[in-house]
């Protein structure tokens, strides 16, 4: 069966530190890979998703980047954190693409 | 622009109630998801409908999809505790190359 990995679980980081938070799948070969990021109780905001190693398309011009070195690895990334990346970020797959799974979520406080 | 409005966004009811969430667009959709979420958790896939008019039901929930493809409808009978959660609805099209469009969400508390 697949499953879907993100580290950390929760993270808190001062303004204008680095940031990388990553997200590994198992059981499925090269599969969809999305990064979105949810407001409090809200919908979720798409960021990147990826087709394939090192092919990577940004929705949102924003503070942060995303990279994917291995065909089940996704990593998002930022050089310098604001307070408005604070969030709870969410890695998600799919093979069909209108079926995603999603991990655990990563919660980030920019202080 | 939110291409898929969720209503209401926010419903609070008894244990043994019944409540209904609504999904609509003016977009036609290939496919429209139902997720849930519990707080601090990833959504978890509830159904996928494809059809338009398609009706499927997982235990005490009911999912409707509307004829034309452009909404759909979550029906919960006899909710319980263990429903409270945010329910999402995610649109996709097969233009889209595989991206949702997401709903923002209804959040639904059963108090027992």
């Amino acid at each position: 069966s697949q499953t879907i990995h993100q580290w950390p679980a929760t993270l808190v980081q001062p303004v204008g530190s680095p940031l990388s938070l990553e997200c590994t799948v198992e059981g499925t070969s090269n599969p969809n890979l999305y990064w979105y990021r949810q407001a409090a109780g809200r919908g979720l905001q798409l960021l990147f998703y990826s087709v394939g190693i090192g092919q990577i398309s940004s929705e949102v011009p924003q503070n942060l980047s995303a990279s994917r070195p291995q065909d089940r690895q996704f990593i998002l990334s930022s050089k310098k954190l604001l307070l408005s990346d604070s969030g709870f970020y969410l890695c998600a797959w799919s093979v069909i693409g209108y079926e995603q799974y999603f991990g655990p979520g990563t919660r980030l406080t920019v202080t | 622009t939110q291409l898929l409005e969720q209503s209401p966004q926010f419903l609070s009811i008894q244990e043994g109630e019944n409540l209904t969430v609504y999904c609509n667009s003016s977009s036609v959709f290939s496919s429209l998801q139902w997720y849930r979420q519990e707080p601090g958790e990833g959504p978890v896939l509830l159904v996928t409908v494809v059809t338009g008019g398609e009706v499927k039901k997982l235990k005490r929930l009911t999912f409707q999809f509307g004829d034309a493809r452009k909404d759909s409808s979550l029906h919960i009978t006899a909710a319980q505790p263990g429903d409270t959660g945010l329910y999402l609805c995610a649109g996709y099209k097969t233009d889209s190359w595989g991206k949702l469009q997401f709903g923002a969400g209804t959040q639904v508390v059963v108090t027992p």
